[in-house]
């Protein structure tokens, strides 16, 4: 059974860098046919995707975050990861991690429970 | 980059009722489209791949349909379960999006 698991930092100041990880298991990240997104949903509000890494580290991030975001994955530890620059309180939000089938996103078929992160002083 | 809207944004039905939701895509997007089912405090659940192909476990009342720019959901006789919300989402090109949601209730 896939699994998906996020953790990090709950609370981050404005300004600052969010960092979140997924941990995976159930399945290997670096092997071919899947890639790895992280979905964000703030609070009350419609899904957002940002953007993805691929199983050979192919990365896209939607524009109006492309700046700010990183996208990367350790194949060692089976989890890939996301760094957010100079967050605001628009960026208070539930962050998923979810699994797509395709080296593209394609359909997401198992997600992360999702962890919320507030950007606050 | 694609938009998805949805509408209704909230419906209000009984259970039995069939009920319909749709999606327009800003441009043809052949058929990659995909719905999603999301209940309070939880992940998304995928509903549907590929505008009609139901993911395993998903129950025979829901379908889907369209092509091109218009889609639907329709649950053929709403459940208690089914209170939710369920977004469509585009696979066509980069960026991938999601509709903004409708919200299903119960009357």
């Amino acid at each position: 059974q896939v699994q998906l698991q996020e953790s990090g930092s709950g609370l981050v100041k404005p300004s600052e860098t969010l960092s979140l990880t997924c941990a995976v298991s159930g399945a290997s990240i670096s092997s071919g046919g899947y890639s790895w997104s992280w979905i964000r949903q703030p609070p009350g509000k419609g899904l957002e995707w940002i953007g993805y890494i691929s199983h050979s580290g192919s990365t896209f991030y939607i524009p109006s975050l492309q700046s700010r975001v990183t996208i990367s994955a350790d194949g060692s530890k089976n989890l890939f990861s996301l760094q957010m620059k100079y967050v605001t309180a628009a960026d208070t939000a539930v962050y998923y991690c979810a699994r797509s089938r395709g080296t593209q996103p394609y359909y997401f078929d198992y997600w992360g429970h999702g962890t919320l992160v507030s950007v606050s002083s | 980059d694609i938009q998805m809207t949805q509408s209704p944004s909230s419906l209000s039905a009984s259970v039995g009722d069939r009920v319909t939701i749709t999606c327009r895509a800003s441009r043809d997007i052949s058929n990659y489209l995909n719905w999603y089912q999301q209940k309070p405090g939880k992940a998304p659940k995928l509903l549907i791949f590929d505008v009609n192909n139901l993911h395993t476990g998903v129950p025979s009342r829901f379908s889907g349909s369209g092509s091109g720019t218009d889609f639907s959901l329709t649950i053929s006789s709403l459940q208690p379960e089914d209170i939710a919300t369920y977004y469509c989402q585009h696979y066509d090109l980069l960026p991938l999006a999601f509709g903004q949601g409708t919200r299903l209730d119960l009357k």
